[in-house]
């Protein structure tokens, strides 16, 4: 079983509609939780983290985090044509574990006009 | 300006050749790491360093050597380069907050 895994896609959202892409984890000591969007042919960039259960808002990211369940979510409302990308969930493990992320291998996401 | 900058960012070698690549941080951060990236397998961390003279393997370590003799610099060797290093090669670096910054990237073909 993997440590992070997210469905591959690619997840095709119109324009205007609400993309929501999932990830979950193996490590119940996690602690942190991230999401990047990488577009094609370049690094990835940092949009959104969270610690704590619950929703954490930014803009139009919503970041959705279930220790229970083991489970994070990424929603992006209004989406955009400018969204599509691969999204890359991350985590980062338990205290003393030298500050790692571990990656899921991405959900590419195409906003269609 | 403050960032993380890497060379080269284009490398062609041959197998069995030494390569390095570089990894340069203005911002100061304790932790550095290196990833690949490859189709399928997503970003895979090579080694990472929580300060100067600190290092550590990451899950796919072999045939890579690391150094840090200063918190801004952090070389990633391959000793004798194969076809299966062939990849995307990042850098990154964060504080002991741990909101991790990558560098532009270094794309490396291996003949």
């Amino acid at each position: 079983q993997k440590e992070v895994e997210q469905n591959s896609g690619p997840l095709s959202v119109p324009e205007g509609a609400i993309a929501s892409l999932n990830c979950t984890y193996s490590d119940r000591g996690s602690q942190s939780f991230f999401w990047y969007r990488q577009y094609s042919g370049k690094s990835p960039e940092l949009i959104m983290f969270i610690y704590s259960n619950g929703d954490k808002e930014d803009g139009r990211f919503t970041a959705q985090l279930n220790k229970a369940s083991q489970y994070v979510s990424l929603l992006i409302r209004d989406s955009q044509p400018s969204d599509s990308a691969t999204y890359l969930c991350a985590v980062r493990g338990s205290a003393g574990g030298g500050n790692k992320l571990t990656f899921g291998t991405g959900t590419q996401l195409k906003v269609e006009l | 300006d403050a960032g993380i900058t890497q060379s080269p960012r284009y490398k062609i070698t041959e197998t069995g050749r030494q390569v390095t690549l570089m990894c340069h941080q203005t911002w100061s951060h304790s932790y550095m790491f290196w990833y690949r990236q490859d189709l399928g397998h997503g970003l895979r961390l090579i080694y990472y360093s929580a300060a100067a003279d600190i290092t550590d393997k990451g899950e796919v370590p072999d045939g890579y050597v690391v150094s840090r003799s200063k918190t801004e610099n952090f070389p990633l060797t391959l000793e004798s380069a194969t076809r299966s290093q062939t990849s995307v090669y990042f850098c990154a670096s964060s504080d002991a907050g741990g909101l991790d910054d990558f560098g532009p990237g270094t794309r490396l073909l291996v003949l």
